[in-house]
């Protein structure tokens, strides 16, 4: 079955700069890649997804990268702002049948002022 | 628009006693349904999916289960739980792909 390991798992940065978080998956079949930004005791929440058919995506100061021949994706985070502060999770699936995701262990975000 | 509830918000237990978590979809027909569990500082597991009406596949073999009654009603079931149960609920629905998360129910068992 398809798994996916999401690095790092704890990320400090400086408001202004910029977050990436990096996943990787094997199962080569996997075609939907979809990020979700949970905030302590609430719903993960999709913050932007992607397709294989496209190797970039970007929704504002938000960004992620696909690379299938190297199965990883990524999101980058641009001009990053307190409120970013959160766990990520990436997930992996395909487009098909039960359609169930996979998700990435997470990354601890935190945004320094 | 569609919206997704879950009910209760927060629930504490003692071990040996039954469970039930519901979860309903409104605003879309046939959708894929999922329950998860997360405990504290960690992931999401996958525990139950359905893709119709009495559809019910198991991730993790466990003492619970799940049952869906209706198109978009979905419920998770124990009838003995366990410490280990404690954790956070998510149900979470998709149509055809995104998959949306609901409020979550928080567990704690004593």
């Amino acid at each position: 079955g398809e798994n996916v390991e999401q690095h790092p798992s704890t990320l400090s940065v400086q408001e202004g700069d910029s977050a990436v978080i990096k996943c990787t998956y094997s199962d080569s079949a996997s075609n939907y890649f979809p990020w979700y930004k949970q905030e302590l005791g609430k719903r993960p929440q999709l913050i932007i997804d992607i397709r294989s058919n496209v190797g970039e995506k970007k929704d504002q100061r938000i960004a992620v990268t696909l690379n299938k021949t190297a199965k990883h994706f990524s999101l980058h985070i641009t001009e990053t702002q307190p409120e970013d502060s959160a766990v990520y999770f990436c997930a992996a699936s395909r487009l098909a049948g039960a359609q169930k995701l996979v998700f990435g262990q997470g990354t601890r975000l935190t945004i320094n002022p | 628009s569609q919206t997704i509830h879950q009910w209760p918000a927060t629930l504490v237990q003692p071990v040996g006693s039954p469970l039930s978590l519901e979860c309903t979809v409104e605003g879309t027909s046939n959708p894929n349904l999922y329950w998860y569990r997360q405990a504290a500082g960690r992931g999401l597991q996958l525990l139950f999916y359905s893709v119709g009406i009495g559809q019910i596949s198991s991730e993790v073999p466990q003492n619970l289960s799940a049952s869906r009654p209706q198109d978009r009603q979905f419920i998770l079931s124990s009838k003995k739980l366990l410490l280990s149960d404690s954790g956070f609920y998510l149900c979470a629905w998709s149509r055809p792909d995104t998959q949306y998360f609901g409020p979550g129910t928080r567990l704690t068992v004593l």
